[in-house]
């Protein structure tokens, strides 16, 4: 069983678009994260999130939101996609927000 | 704010041979974590090996084995008997545990690490 899983893997589309990435953890975890990773491998954090904290990164446009529908799911959303939002996008979660991370697949994401 | 350093954007090393991946960070804590994550062409970010600062003795898995020197602020990576599997990124982190530190890992800019056979 895939601990982190993201869905879609890869996902294609259109300047000005809205479009979502989903995320889910079986591992029972309390704590989720959103990662971007831009073309030159730079990994950086986007969210940080539990049920009682969400943590932002202040250098993320509004345009993203994560949204939680429950402890399992973290899903991204984002507005009026820029090309400069293509990038590699990684899900992780953690037992407690102190705790060891695993990582999801990954989501291409690619902005025409 | 911690910062970490990985100062070798790439390495190669002939298979079967050993290389060492370096990091440096710069910490004000007394008490972290320090990792390694391998990052294959598959994109899947994969947790190498964990140390913890308090400890005095370096972290091994298997043919991975770290040389952490707490004062010099170094924590690297050494691979042995080096396969072509390993072949890959590999990112240095570090987290915090003290409750008034960020728990989320700083991140260095990767080694890309290149097997010849």
């Amino acid at each position: 069983d895939t601990a982190v899983s993201q869905t879609p893997k890869y996902l294609v589309t259109q300047m000005g678009n809205d479009k979502s990435i989903k995320c889910e953890q079986n591992l029972g975890h309390d704590t989720m994260y959103w990662y971007k990773q831009d073309s030159k491998k730079f990994l950086k954090i986007m969210f940080s999130y539990n049920n009682k904290e969400l943590i932002i990164n202040e250098t993320v446009p509004n345009r993203f939101s994560p949204k939680s529908p429950d402890k399992a799911h973290l899903n991204l959303h984002i507005n009026s996609l820029e090309l400069g939002d293509s990038a590699v996008y990684f899900c992780a979660s953690s037992q407690t927000s102190a705790g060891e991370q695993f990582f999801g697949p990954g989501t291409r994401l690619t902005v025409l | 704010a911690q910062t970490v350093t990985q100062s070798q954007p790439e390495m190669s090393v002939q298979e079967a041979e050993t290389v060492t991946l370096s990091c440096t960070y710069d910490t004000s804590e007394s008490d972290y974590y320090l990792f390694w994550y391998k990052q294959p062409p598959s994109r899947q970010m994969i947790l190498v090996i964990r140390q913890e600062a308090y400890k005095q003795q370096n972290a091994t898995e298997n043919r991975f084995s770290v040389n952490f020197q707490k004062a010099a602020k170094s924590f690297s990576l050494k691979i042995s008997d080096s396969q072509l599997g390993d072949a890959a990124m590999y990112f240095c982190a570090y987290r915090s545990v003290s409750a008034g530190g960020s728990y989320i890992p700083t991140f260095g800019r990767g080694t890309s690490l290149i097997v010849h056979p």
